[in-house]
């Protein structure tokens, strides 16, 4: 069974500083990845999407992620943080086999930005 | 365009007592998926919708979970009796329908919490 893994529960950056989210998932084959974020009181929204090509993937807000197949990895950077960054980001995996979609999501990892 | 709602945002209610959850996705969106998160754990998979009809439903926790989408509109969800364990945030999404993996909408989700 398809799993993913966000290793830190809890992140805390200053604002301005570069941030890095870990994301490992453990699938047979290359599932699409995504990650996604939810603001307090908001649904989740997504962030970007790797589903072939180039591994570097950029996403909305100044967001990028790097697929590493050799690591079975996806992780999610932005190099200077702003205050409003502050949410919980979930990386997220979906076969798409058969042509219809079950996304599997990590645990998510809240960020904290301070002054 | 209106995205994905969902009703009520919060509901305490007590073991044993029934709840329904309802989901308005996009207008025009076949694919409709409820997922549910547990405290600290992951989002889960509940059940996908494909217009009326239920593509999977293999993430449904037991039987005293009931999903409907008359008319391939709005769906509910509805626990009874619920159980302590029910208690956590329960998102509803949606997709189009077409060719290739579309992008899931989500709502803010249903904060349940039984006591």
């Amino acid at each position: 069974a398809q799993s993913v893994t966000q290793p830190d529960i809890h992140i805390t950056v200053s604002e301005g500083a570069s941030l890095e989210l870990r994301c490992n998932y453990s699938y047979g084959a290359t599932p699409y990845l995504f990650w996604y974020v939810q603001s307090p009181g908001q649904g989740l929204q997504l962030l970007l999407k790797y589903f072939s090509g180039d591994t570097l993937v950029q996403g909305i807000k100044g967001f990028e992620a790097e697929f590493k197949r050799s690591q079975s990895s996806f992780n999610l950077r932005k190099p200077s943080v702003h205050w409003s960054d502050a949410a919980e980001y979930f990386c997220a995996v979906d076969p798409y086999s058969g042509g219809y979609q079950k996304v599997t999501f990590g645990t998510g990892t809240k960020l904290q930005v301070i002054p | 365009e209106a995205g994905v709602t969902q009703f009520p945002s919060h509901s305490v209610i007590e073991k044993g007592q029934t709840v329904t959850l309802r989901c308005d996705p996009i207008s025009g969106h076949d694919n409709l998926y409820w997922y549910r998160r547990v405290m600290g754990k992951e989002i889960k998979f509940l059940l996908h919708f494909v217009k009326e009809s239920k593509q999977d439903e293999s993430g449904m926790p037991n039987n005293r979970f009931l999903a409907e989408r008359t008319g391939g509109t709005y769906s509910t969800l509805k626990v009874q009796p619920a159980e302590l364990e029910d208690s956590g945030v329960y998102f509803c999404a949606s997709s189009s329908f077409g060719e290739g993996l579309n992008e899931q909408f989500f709502g803010p989700g249903t904060r349940l919490t039984v006591l």
